[in-house]
């Protein structure tokens, strides 16, 4: 099993709806990371989170809004998403932002956009 | 030229068979090297992590790091039909946080 806990593992929702997706890991790593995987695409990094302040943001559209309540729990929130929005969305962490040791990812919730 | 590239294949080998997947970069900035596995529909599994140059060896699996070359390689000894799966390379400069460059992927079956 993953140390990178992820939920819900599918989730499909409407144009209109608002959804929140969530992450925890118990590892005690300072980085935490959202990407997006379209098929037979390699993972696309979004946002970067190191200790619990958002360093990074990926030119991504707000419709997408991430959270870090605190360094365990990494939250993505969704709003008036897009067909195209369809795809795996993974969270990864590592212990520092630089990468050391690698990075440990879930295993992504499967969004559909409908 | 991208800045990483991968054989997406399909690579189809017999049970038992050695497999090497490889990789080549461009930027010679990349210090931290890392091979993920990623099943069907799953999120990528962390199998080798390397930094800078030279081999690592980890059970079946064995990461290999030329940097003067630009490629890495890793090979799988005594392959088992539960290896079919899609192999990414990654790597990241120092001070990246989190901007990890992903090949394509190759795709592995290990036919019993």
């Amino acid at each position: 099993d993953t140390e990178v806990t992820q939920t819900p593992k599918h989730l499909v929702m409407g144009m209109t709806n608002k959804k929140s997706l969530k992450c925890e890991q118990h590892m005690g790593h300072r980085a935490m990371y959202w990407y997006k995987q379209k098929a037979k695409k390699p993972p696309e990094l979004m946002f970067v989170y190191s200790y619990e302040k958002l360093s990074i943001n990926e030119s991504v559209p707000s419709r997408f809004s991430p959270e870090c309540p605190n360094s365990s729990l990494l939250n993505l929130h969704l709003h008036a998403l897009q067909p195209e929005d369809s795809a795996l969305y993974l969270c990864a962490s590592s212990g520092e932002a630089n990468g050391d040791y690698g990075y440990t990812f879930g295993s992504g919730t499967r969004l559909t956009v409908v | 030229q991208k800045e990483v590239e991968q054989d997406p294949g399909p690579l189809s080998v017999p049970e038992g068979a050695i497999v090497s997947l490889n990789c080549t970069y461009s930027n010679s900035a990349f210090q931290y090297f890392m091979w993920y596995r990623q099943y069907s529909r799953k999120g990528p599994e962390l199998l080798m992590y390397t930094y800078s140059s030279g081999n690592k060896e980890d059970g079946r699996f064995t990461a290999q790091v030329d940097k003067s070359s630009k490629y890495i390689s890793l090979f799988i000894r005594d392959s088992q039909p539960s290896d079919s799966a899609t192999y990414l390379c990654a790597m990241s400069r120092v001070g990246s946080q989190g901007n990890l460059i992903f090949g394509k992927g190759t795709k592995l079956s290990v036919k019993p």
